[in-house]
This record gives structure tokens, C-alpha cells and sequence, in this order.
């Protein structure tokens, strides 16, 4: 099983629809993220939480909600989609103890809003 | 605002050449990462730079940090088909100590031709 597992892989959704996108984790970290991906603009933090009590706004949070359920869990909301919010999305972990605080990323989501 | 830029967007190469991608950034940092991204996949991470001169090295794939001048390279060596990838350099925003928020560049789709 992959340690970090993003549901669902792929989502066609309507304009104004409620989405919700999961992300969770066996890798035991505090840490999580997610980014949203688009073509030529790279990776751009949407939030992050660094504990279960803890929820920060990262680039591009307008439009978005987390709710971080858990320390394995953290999800992501649209609470009524737009089509530029179309792009693959993406959950992260880090464990800053090592020093590094590498990310792991999940496989991806990708969504289309119509 | 931490902006990182990196160049060039797309690099299409022959097996055995070399060349280098540059990643500049904005703002004052000490912590750089190199992530690959494989076609429809996810980040993998291939390299964390900790301090100004630092150098990594893996396989035909070296990197470098400068933070006086805020760039980080990125150089192949006699390059191979299987090095096709989209490349990512993020940057920490903070310096001294790690926020642990980090911005990505845009990337650089690498194409390596036989």
C-alpha cells in the first residue's frame, strides 16, 4: 500500500457541487499539505497542518477548506467548485525531525469542473 | 513574496549531452529541494540542499546550491533517455531555520532525444 493515498484518482464533477477530496497516511507524520498542480504554474500550497490542531492558509486558499480529522487524515473541500479550479491535485507528508523535512507526496487527484 | 523561477521551461536534448537548469528565487533562503515528476505520476524527491555551497550528487544528476547569489543548479551529465521527467526546484521561505512551507517553480519538462 502506498504511504501516502489520495481518493479519488479522478472526479468529474458540475459547477457548484460540493467536493470533497481525501488524503491519508501511514507514515506516522505530523506533518501534511495540500498543493493543487496546473500546467505552467508549477505546485502552489493551498494549506497546510503541521498537528491535528493546527490548520494554516498556504497560497492560494480562497476557495478551499481542510479539516484534518487526524493525524493520518487530512481532507480537502470544495464547497461549491468553479472550473478554474480544475487541476490535479496533490496531499503531501513531511517529518521535519529528520532535518530535511522531505515531502511525500500521494499519487494525485484529478479534477475537472464542468 | 518568495517567487522562484526556473529555466528553461522546456529542455530537449540528445543522449550524451550535458546541460544545466537554473533555479532562481526571490528571497533569502537556505533550503532548496529538487523534485522529479514522471509523465501522469507523482513527486519523487531527488535532492534536499541545506546550506549555502552545498552539492548533491546522484547517478548522471548533480546539484548545487548558492544562496548569496539565490540559485540552485541543476546539472546532467551525459544524459539518457530515462532522465525524460518534469525537474521542480522548491524553496523554503524561511532562512535559519525552516518554515516548512515551501514554493515550487514552474518546472522544466526535460526531453531526452536518442
Amino acid at each position: 500500500d502506498a504511504d501516502v493515498t489520495q481518493t479519488p484518482r479522478n472526479r468529474i464533477t458540475k459547477t457548484g457541487k460540493r467536493i470533497m477530496l481525501e488524503c491519508s497516511q501511514t507514515k506516522g507524520h505530523d506533518r501534511m499539505y495540500w498543493y493543487r498542480q496546473d500546467p505552467g504554474l508549477g505546485l502552489r500550497l493551498i494549506y497546510y497542518s503541521f498537528d491535528v490542531k493546527d490548520i494554516n492558509k498556504g497560497e492560494i486558499s480562497d476557495g478551499y477548506s481542510v479539516s484534518r480529522q487526524a493525524q493520518a487524515k487530512f481532507s480537502l473541500s470544495l464547497e461549491s467548485a468553479i472550473p478554474n479550479q480544475t487541476a490535479l491535485y496533490f496531499c503531501a507528508t513531511s517529518d521535519p525531525s529528520s532535518g530535511a523535512n522531505v515531502l511525500t507526496f500521494g499519487a494525485g487527484s484529478r479534477l475537472t469542473v464542468l | 513574496e518568495l517567487k522562484v523561477e526556473q529555466n528553461p521551461l522546456f529542455l530537449s536534448m540528445q543522449e550524451g549531452k550535458n546541460y544545466t537548469i537554473y533555479c532562481n528565487y526571490s528571497t533569502t533562503s537556505d533550503r532548496l529541494y529538487w523534485y522529479r515528476q514522471d509523465p501522469g505520476k507523482s513527486l519523487e524527491s531527488l535532492f534536499v540542499l541545506l546550506s549555502n555551497g552545498a552539492v548533491k550528487q546522484e547517478g548522471r544528476l548533480m546539484a548545487s546550491l548558492d544562496t548569496k547569489a539565490r540559485l540552485s543548479t541543476l546539472h546532467i551529465t551525459a544524459a539518457v533517455h530515462d532522465l525524460s521527467a518534469t525537474y521542480f526546484c522548491a524553496v523554503d521561505m524561511g532562512y535559519g531555520g525552516a518554515t516548512n512551507k515551501l514554493i515550487f517553480g514552474t518546472g522544466t519538462l526535460l526531453a531526452v532525444q536518442p
